[in-house]
């Protein structure tokens, strides 16, 4: 079956700009995540989603940041007024409930911030 | 809280040779392991999973790992390396307490010399 995907792949943008990047789970996952890796900070946590709700919110850097999960399925994550530092490749990944169980990780997106 | 070191940033292997790639955990509760390969440009893939029973743990590829509480290590190895193993290496730790956040390693990225 089909896998984890995100859109964009890229996404360049300017300076102070919004920018919205998608993931599609496996379907039946209940799961997602969203990972941040970059450079300087390796792979971060951002926020997860148990079907529509995100108990854990607690890597997103900053309020300038956000996620929604529509439907228990598509999640968007909004990233506002974006800055050079938000830089970086974002993942996507979604599981079954279960803190053991795998989390499949979907391309990324890779997002430049000029 | 949990945290995860890897031991060398860059680990560079004859094919045919040994490939041992360290990780070391910190967790006041029982951990769940992972380990993760990321080929360029793309997601991250499961290799293998400690979460309980078999404290020696096969994965795909011909990669083992072996959980050591009193260690608290989780070091994966392949007794012989071959050139499609050239990739990074993500060594990843949660818990039922941290709910299902995976806190990753630095990343060993490996190099498969002829």
């Amino acid at each position: 079956g089909a896998g984890v995907s995100q859109s964009p792949s890229n996404k360049v943008t300017e300076k102070g700009k919004d920018v919205e990047l998608r993931c599609d789970p496996i379907s039946g996952h209940t799961a997602l995540y969203w990972y941040r890796q970059s450079l300087g900070q390796g792979l971060e946590f951002l926020i997860y989603f148990q079907g529509n709700s995100a108990p854990d919110k607690s890597g997103l850097p900053s309020d300038r940041f956000s996620a929604e999960r529509t439907g228990g399925s598509v999640s968007t994550l909004t990233i506002q007024r974006t800055q050079q530092e938000d830089s970086a490749v974002y993942l996507c990944a979604s599981s079954l409930i279960g803190s053991d169980n795998e989390q499949f990780f979907g391309p990324g997106t890779r997002l430049t911030v000029l | 809280a949990q945290s995860v070191t890897q031991l060398g940033s860059h680990v560079s292997v004859s094919e045919g040779a040994l490939v041992l790639l360290r990780c070391n955990y910190s967790s006041s509760v029982p951990p769940y392991l992972f380990w993760y390969v990321q080929y360029p440009n793309q997601g991250l893939q499961l290799l293998l999973k400690y979460t309980t029973g078999a404290t020696l743990v096969k994965g795909i590829n011909g990669f083992e790992a072996e959980f050591k509480k009193s260690e608290t290590s989780f070091h994966l190895t392949k007794p012989s390396a071959h050139m499609s193993d050239a990739a990074e290496y993500f060594c990843a730790v949660t818990s039922k307490a941290a709910g299902n956040k995976l806190t990753f390693g630095g990343g060993t990225r490996v190099l498969v010399k002829p």
